[in-house]
């Protein structure tokens, strides 16, 4: 079954900081990605999605992923850190070919931006 | 706001008991995903249905039923609920029956509290 790793669960960068967070994937056939976010009390946000059509994918507020084969890695960047991008941030999994219907989450990776 | 309802909002109950959770899909989405999010378990899929079918099953408790309505609407029903089921309870829609690259729509979700 496919599955993802975030490695690190909280992450603290300061304000104007690069921000990234790791994402590996386990699958011999590149998946369909996706990254959200949670911010406190609130549902799950899609950032961004890996769907084959470009490496680099640009999602909203600022953050982007590069889906890296050879590395089996979905990694989300933001150059510079803000306040309000502290939240909690999931990447998923999905299987392109074999048309498994639900997404697999990872466990998340808490982001805490200081002053 | 997502366009996915979810009620209600917050749910405090006794071991023992029997709940519903209740999530309305965004407007012209067939697919309703019900997932589970805990401390310790992250972000569990329970189980999807599709335009009132049924389609797939994930880690949910034979003491956990759903259905989806008519009009789409769908409903999580808890019983003999114990403390460990308390949890966010979050419903996610979508227009296609498989993940085609879209992701889902996430409601804001109900916490549940088993005391």
């Amino acid at each position: 079954a496919q599955s993802v790793t975030q490695l690190g669960s909280h992450v603290s960068v300061s304000e104007g900081a690069l921000v990234l967070l790791r994402c590996n994937y386990s699958s011999s056939v590149p998946p369909y990605l996706f990254w959200y976010v949670q911010y406190p009390n609130q549902g799950l946000q899609l950032l961004l999605k890996y769907t084959s059509a470009a490496t680099l994918v640009k999602g909203i507020n600022g953050f982007e992923a590069e889906f890296k084969k050879s590395e089996t890695s979905f990694h989300l960047t933001k150059p510079s850190a803000h306040m309000s991008d502290a939240a909690e941030y999931f990447c998923a999994v999905s299987d392109r070919y074999t048309g498994r219907r639900a997404l697999t989450f990872g466990s998340g990776t808490r982001l805490q931006v200081q002053p | 706001d997502s366009g996915v309802t979810q009620t209600p909002k917050h749910l405090i109950t006794a071991t023992g008991q029997r709940v519903t959770l209740r999530c309305s899909p965004r407007s012209g989405d067939l697919s309703v995903y019900w997932y589970q999010q805990s401390l310790d378990q992250g972000l569990q899929f329970l189980i999807q249905y599709y335009n009132g079918e049924e389609r797939a099953k994930g880690n949910i408790l034979e003491r956990f039923s759903a259905q989806q309505f008519p009009d789409l609407h769908s409903e999580l029903n808890l019983s003999s609920l114990e403390l460990g089921d308390s949890a966010l309870y979050f419903c996610a829609s979508s227009a296609a029956d498989r993940v085609v690259g879209y992701g889902y729509t996430f409601g804001s979700g109900t916490r549940l509290t088993v005391v």
